[in-house]
């Protein structure tokens, strides 16, 4: 089973400013890696796909990127709706696994 | 418009049976992955099992193996979790989900069924 680590386990930035989150894989994967968006009380929102494609309607913000072992996820400038719980997600070869979730909060 | 709508709440005591579903619509039910996921109070998501609906092929998780049992009524487009004996430990947020194929990640979500376990 692949497991998928995050970085960090929370992430204070402020609005306008950039973030920037990680997640290992336990061994070099395919680029089948997708980041979800999670709001308190909400079902996890598709953001990318396949490392780096966005999710529809997906503000161009958000950007993903990696390879090997190593994965990130960027948002680049960031707006107040944006402060949620993120999950990287491999889903190559059963069993899909999530990352535990990297929290991103209001500096 | 692709919809999944969940059960609503249940809450049951630890040896009881339950089984909560996810309604379908605006999609071809058979032709895509339905999978279920775990969230414990306060904590990340754990995949539990995936069906795919025009010939029930199951897989399961390691963790949920034997744990619970997951079914497709095809003729209403419905999915199923279900459990034979409840534990405290079963209390979460359960969430189905649809994916495209193999391959593909998953693109929409239920809003999720919470399950109370206690005595």
């Amino acid at each position: 089973e692949i497991v998928m680590t995050q970085s960090p386990g929370t992430l204070s930035v402020s609005p306008g400013e950039r973030a920037t989150l990680s997640c290992r894989a336990s061994e070099t994967i395919s680029s089948k890696v997708a980041w979800y968006q999670q709001r308190p009380g909400q079902a996890p929102r598709p953001l990318i796909y396949n490392t780096s494609t966005r999710a529809t309607g997906i503000p161009a913000r958000f950007s993903g990127s990696g390879s090997g072992t190593d994965f990130t996820l960027t948002i680049s400038s960031l707006q107040s709706e944006d402060f949620a719980v993120y999950y990287c997600h491999y889903y190559k070869t059963w069993p899909y696994t999530f990352g535990q979730g990297t929290k991103l909060e209001i500096k | 418009e692709v919809q999944l709508v969940q059960s609503g709440t249940e809450v049951k005591k630890p040896g009881e049976s339950l089984k909560i579903s996810c309604k379908t619509s605006g999609y071809n039910f058979d032709m895509f992955w339905i999978g279920w996921v775990r969230q414990l109070p306060g904590k990340g998501l754990e995949w539990m099992g995936i069906i795919y609906p025009e010939d029930s092929d199951t897989s399961y998780s390691p963790s949920f193996e034997g744990q619970v049992t997951i079914s497709v009524d095809r003729s209403i487009g419905t999915a199923y979790l279900q459990w034979n004996s409840l534990r405290a430990s079963d209390t979460a947020k359960y969430y189905c989900l649809r994916r495209p194929g193999k391959g593909s990640t998953v693109d929409y979500w239920g809003q999720g069924t919470v399950v109370v376990v206690s005595s």
